[in-house]
């Protein structure tokens, strides 16, 4: 079974619409994180959380807002639509070593992706 | 500010032949560089990660990258490229920490048979 799970794959949805987009992972991790990718701009952060109370903005938060339900799931809402946010979104987890906290010690891990498309 | 510039949208190359993936960097800062692949359908996967220990970084898959500080430079290199490298590879600097990571805009990599 995968270690970070997004759900749904696949969206199709209509301007004006709120929809959510839901992340589970099984690695134990405290930091979730959510991209966008978008052709030739690479991925860009939208939200993370390095806890469930501790929630912040990423780079391009706009129009989207996330909840940390528990430290294995990260949801993404948009809560209403539009097809600028047309665009592949990747939810992320990392570990972090305390003990070596003097050093960056962190690998990240992504979900498959899901795919969401607004007409 | 950090940016990321990945050299070529598109490489193709023979199956067997050198595999080099260019990725040139600014950081205020001592960086953190990572490359990433994507496969088809597939997020991304970490192939490989500069964090001062050694300039010459050993990834997955047969990939390395070396870091070079006069050439600001990060470039990932496989000595002979396998038709399962198809995929898109992403560049990414970072001062520490993914909160602050920033993603080149990705070099899609063909394998010619």
């Amino acid at each position: 079974d995968a270690d970070v799970t997004q759900t749904p794959r696949n969206r199709i949805t209509k301007t004006g619409k709120r929809i959510m987009l839901e992340c589970s992972q099984t690695k134990g991790h405290d930091r979730m994180y959510w991209y966008r990718q978008d052709p030739g701009l690479g991925l860009r952060l939208i939200y993370y959380s390095f806890d469930v109370k501790d929630i912040n903005k990423g780079e391009i938060s706009d129009g989207y807002s996330v909840s940390r339900q528990a430290q294995a799931k990260f949801s993404l809402s948009l809560e209403s639509a539009i097809p600028n946010q047309t665009a592949l979104y990747f939810c992320a987890t990392s570990d972090f070593n305390r003990e070596l906290a003097g050093m960056y010690q962190e690998t990240q891990y992504f979900g498959p992706g899901t795919r969401l498309l607004v007409l | 500010a950090q940016s990321v510039t990945q050299l070529g949208s598109h490489v193709s190359v023979s199956e067997g032949a050198l595999v080099l993936l260019r990725c040139n960097y600014s950081s205020s800062v001592p960086p953190y560089l990572f490359w990433y692949v994507q496969y088809p359908n597939q997020g991304l996967q970490l192939l490989l990660k500069y964090t001062s220990a050694a300039t010459l970084v050993k990834g997955i898959n047969g990939f390395e990258a070396e870091f070079k500080k006069s050439e600001t430079s990060f470039h990932l290199t496989k000595p002979s490229a396998h038709m399962r490298d198809a995929a898109e590879y992403f560049c990414a600097v970072s001062p520490g920490g993914y909160q602050k990571v920033t993603f080149g805009t990705g070099t899609k990599l063909q394998v010619i048979p």
